[in-house]
């Protein structure tokens, strides 16, 4: 199975401030890439999907970049319900897998 | 409206027995991929089983021999027959669309199920 490795695996941050979380995979996973956001007590959301194109009507602050075994995942300007639990999930080959999460808490 | 309704969890013994159903609107179930997702308590994602819209079954090493994943296309409806559960089997099982690029867009709100005596 490919192995998902987010970091960090938390991190505080202001409303305002850019944050980049990365996720890196054990083999290439060419673009077969997704980012999910989840609040407590609720389902996860897609944010970003292949990689790099954002999931209607997913905010603009929320970007991601990367292939192969690399990526990111970058919030370019805090708001308040941004502050959760993400995670990055390979689509590439079964079984699918998921790194095991950054949760972003208010400094 | 699209939406994912799951049901069917709930408490059962180890070695038990229990079906998920995971109803959809606004969609049609049979012309996309279709998977389960798991979360233990406090847990990270786990995805479980996929059925694909040709009928293509897949399942996680972990589940596989003892979870079937199936559809009701008459009901547009997705099911998750659980046997020979584990106490590790407790988790909130998510149903989730894959109807862009594979990626899960569309979840349901989750059905907790507790393997306990």
């Amino acid at each position: 199975a490919i192995r998902m490795t987010q970091s960090p695996s938390s991190l505080s941050a202001s409303t305002g401030d850019r944050v980049t979380i990365t996720c890196r995979a054990s083999q290439g996973i060419s673009s077969y890439l997704a980012w999910y956001q989840q609040k407590p007590g609720k389902a996860p959301k897609l944010l970003i999907y292949a990689a790099s194109t954002l999931q209607s009507g997913v905010p603009s602050r929320f970007s991601g970049s990367g292939s192969g075994t690399d990526f990111t995942l970058t919030i370019s300007c805090l708001q308040s319900e941004d502050f959760a639990t993400y995670y990055c999930q390979q689509y590439y080959s079964f079984p699918y897998t998921f790194g095991q999460g950054t949760k972003l808490e208010i400094k | 409206e699209v939406q994912l309704v799951e049901s069917g969890g709930g408490l059962v013994q180890p070695g038990g027995s229990l079906r998920l159903s995971c109803a959809a609107s606004g969609f049609t179930v049979s012309s996309n991929y279709m998977s389960w997702v798991r979360q233990a308590p406090g847990k990270g994602l786990e995805w479980v089983s996929v059925i694909y819209s040709g009928g293509s079954t897949y399942y996680a090493d972990s589940v596989k021999g003892r979870f079937t994943i199936s559809r009701d296309n008459s009901k547009n409806t997705l099911y998750l027959q659980m046997n020979s559960l584990r106490a590790e089997d407790t988790a909130v099982y998510y149903c989730a669309s894959q109807r862009t690029d594979d990626a899960f867009d569309i979840w349901g709100q989750g059905t907790m199920v507790t393997v306990s005596s």
